[in-house]
């Protein structure tokens, strides 16, 4: 079964503006990840966040994570054309264990 | 980051046939395997946990004898679909947690039943 929600499932943004994208979720959990798939792809691993972490970073992707909330959020920023594709976060109650997916957000971004 | 591989990416079949996946981790052991599955425009749907050297955990609802696993070694699971029907044809895709946190996924395969 799906571990939660994401929203928006679909946005729509202009080249150069910043994407944001949220995922909620029901559990506990260790970890939490977040993913990229391209229409018709294999899954792409962005960034993991740790059930003691807050916030990372790589590259122009922020990740934030609050478990008193059981949220997570991930932020493009400067995003470009070839950004435009399903963004999917990932709970893993364990380490290394299975991970439940939320709905995933199609994101595109407009030339 | 870690390598995942998948085969065959794609195969088409007649309604009946058995079908074969494997997925091979290239440049890790994975003592453990996940098997998704995902139907256009979804999430992934996890169908069962592979384990070396003993018996796959299968998720509600997936049928163990339809979907048989086999965890040959310590960077090779196998999934085939038994007796398919076009009901099975989906996008199935595997992943490997390396050093135990980040899952890495295979690029899938597109299986499409007649």
């Amino acid at each position: 079964s799906q571990q939660g929600e994401e929203d928006p499932q679909a946005l729509s943004i202009q080249e150069g503006e910043n994407a944001t994208m949220n995922c909620s979720y029901k559990t506990s959990i260790n970890n939490l990840q977040w993913y990229r798939q391209n229409s018709g792809r294999g899954l792409v691993h962005l960034i993991l966040i740790r059930s003691n972490e807050r916030e990372k970073h790589s590259g122009r992707l922020r990740v934030t994570l609050d478990t008193s909330k059981k949220s997570s959020s991930l932020l493009i920023t400067a995003s470009r054309a070839a950004d435009t594709a399903s963004y999917f976060c990932a709970t893993g109650e364990t380490s290394g264990s299975r991970l439940t997916f939320g709905e995933g957000t199609q994101l595109t971004v407009n030339p | 980051g870690a390598v995942v591989s998948q085969h065959p990416s794609w195969v088409i079949c007649k309604s009946g046939t058995s079908v074969k996946i494997e997925c091979r981790s290239l440049d890790f052991q994975a003592t453990t395997m996940f098997w998704y599955r995902q139907f256009p425009k979804q999430s992934l749907m996890l169908m069962a946990t592979s384990n070396e050297g003993s018996k796959a955990t299968y998720e509600q609802g997936v049928e163990k004898d339809k979907f048989l696993i086999n965890h040959a070694s310590l960077t090779l699971s196998t999934l085939t679909v038994t007796s398919a029907h076009p009901e099975d044809s989906s996008f199935y895709i595997c992943s490997a947690p390396e050093a135990g946190e980040t899952q890495y996924f295979g690029p899938g395969t597109r299986l499409l039943v007649l």
